[in-house]
């Protein structure tokens, strides 16, 4: 059974960079049949989709982010990241990652959720 | 950019009833628009995949169609725990987008 276990600060100044990680159990980062995706939902509003990438390293954004968002993956650590820079407080939300089965394109597993809130 | 526009934004019902919530996309998406639900505090949860496909575990009260741009999830008879919010998801094109959520509550 696929995990997820987003992990990272849980409160980020304005103007400087948010870091988040999910760390897979139960898969492998190097599986060809899987997307690693971010999503993000605000505070009592809809989920926003931040990106997906690759095993092999291809990346796709959500053009509303694009210029902000790095989504790396490093298979040694069967973990995958997230970089949102120059954050106000429109990114405070709970950011989840997950799992896109190449497949299906749908989003099949989640990890539970990591808040983060942009505040000085 | 694909818009989904999921109605209606909310709704009261009754444990028992049959429940319908639709979801447009502003152009052709084939089969990819999928279901999920989500309750307060937890991560989303896939109901249906390719439109019409249950995901595993999921129970067969829940069930979903369409093709093209316009699609439904149907639940047949309304359980205690099914009170949630729902959405609808395209992956056809990216920037995937997502309906904008349905809360189901407790009439």
């Amino acid at each position: 059974q696929l995990q997820l276990q987003a992990s990272g600060p849980g409160l980020v100044k304005p103007s400087e960079t948010l870091s988040l990680t999910c760390t897979v159990s139960g898969g492998s980062t190097s599986s060809s049949s899987y997307y690693w995706g971010w999503i993000r939902q605000p505070p009592g509003m809809g989920l926003e989709w931040i990106g997906n990438i690759y095993y092999s390293g291809g990346t796709y954004y959500n053009p509303s982010l694009k210029s902000r968002v790095t989504i790396s993956v490093d298979t040694s650590k069967n973990q995958f990241s997230l970089k949102l820079s120059s954050v106000t407080a429109a990114d405070t939300a709970v950011y989840y990652c997950a799992i896109l089965y190449y497949d299906t394109r749908a989003f099949d597993y989640w990890g539970q959720g990591a808040l983060v809130t942009v505040s000085s | 950019d694909i818009q989904i526009t999921q109605s209606p934004s909310s709704l009261s019902a009754s444990v028992g009833d049959r429940v319908t919530i639709t979801c447009r996309a502003s152009q052709n998406i084939n089969n990819y628009l999928y279901w999920y639900q989500q309750k307060p505090g937890k991560a989303p949860k896939l109901l249906i995949y390719a439109a019409s496909s249950l995901q595993s575990g999921v129970p067969s009260r829940f069930s979903g169609s369409g093709s093209g741009t316009d699609f439904t999830l149907t639940i047949s008879s309304l359980q205690p725990e099914d009170f949630a919010t729902y959405y609808c998801q395209q992956s056809y094109n990216t920037p995937y987008t997502f309906g904008q959520g349905t809360k189901l509550d407790i009439k």
